[in-house]
């Protein structure tokens, strides 16, 4: 499996409910990332979590990390059919440099 | 609102032409990158750089080349363009701190025909 995988693929809900995204990695990361992406539009970021942190905020988006599992999950709480977007984790390597590989991406549909 | 821009935003062009897809940023970042990334895909990471006179391929092997002369400035040139390059081109850089965060064009959608 690739450095960055997410799941599920695609997520359906209505507008209100909860979304859950999940990442997992495989090598040590600096801090991982998570971005948004419109369709036909370039990404756009949302959060950064560091790897001592386990656990952060902004808005309706909940981010946490648990490095033991190597996995971090994305929550946007209360969605909105505005949310619809392909949401991509990226995690930034210990390396010289800050490689950051980019996930597949979770396609996230909500209905109004 | 990220300070990178790309031009054109679309073009469609016929195998075989040449075209250099236009790529600026005005934040000062050292790094800038090129992603390819076909509808719903995953992104690939075909070139990047760390500063001027810097440039690597990616992760995925391309025909395309890049040149970075100025700092703001990191344009991708196809010199034969054929219909397997029809893809979303998407440039990004990143600065120092903030733990490489990426800020994105709006990419380029390249159709040849």
């Amino acid at each position: 499996s690739q450095q960055g995988e997410e799941d599920p693929q695609a997520l359906s809900i209505q507008e209100g409910e909860n979304a859950t995204m999940n990442c997992s990695y495989k090598t040590s990361i600096n801090n991982l990332q998570w971005y948004r992406q419109n369709s036909g539009r370039g990404l756009v970021h949302l959060i950064l979590i560091r790897s001592n942190e386990r656990e952060k905020h902004s808005g309706r988006l909940r981010v946490t990390l648990d490095t033991s599992k190597k996995s971090s999950s994305l929550l946007i709480t209360a969605s909105r059919a505005a949310d619809t977007a392909s949401y991509f984790c990226a995690t930034v390597l210990n390396t010289g440099g800050f490689k950051t590989i980019f996930g597949a991406g979770t396609r996230l549909f909500v209905k109004a | 609102e990220a300070d990178i821009y790309q031009t054109p935003r679309y073009l469609v062009i016929g195998t075989g032409k040449k075209i250099t897809l236009e790529c600026s940023q005005t934040m000062g970042h050292d790094k800038m990158y090129w992603y390819q990334q076909d509808p719903g895909m995953e992104l690939h990471l075909i070139h990047y750089s760390y500063g001027v006179n810097s440039t690597e391929k990616g992760d995925l092997s391309s025909e395309s080349t890049v040149s970075r002369i100025r700092t703001e400035h990191f344009p991708l040139t196809l010199e034969s363009a054929r219909p397997s390059h029809t893809s979303q081109y998407l440039c990004a850089s990143s600065g120092t701190g903030s733990g490489n965060t990426i800020y994105f064009g709006e990419g380029s959608w390249l159709t040849v025909v």
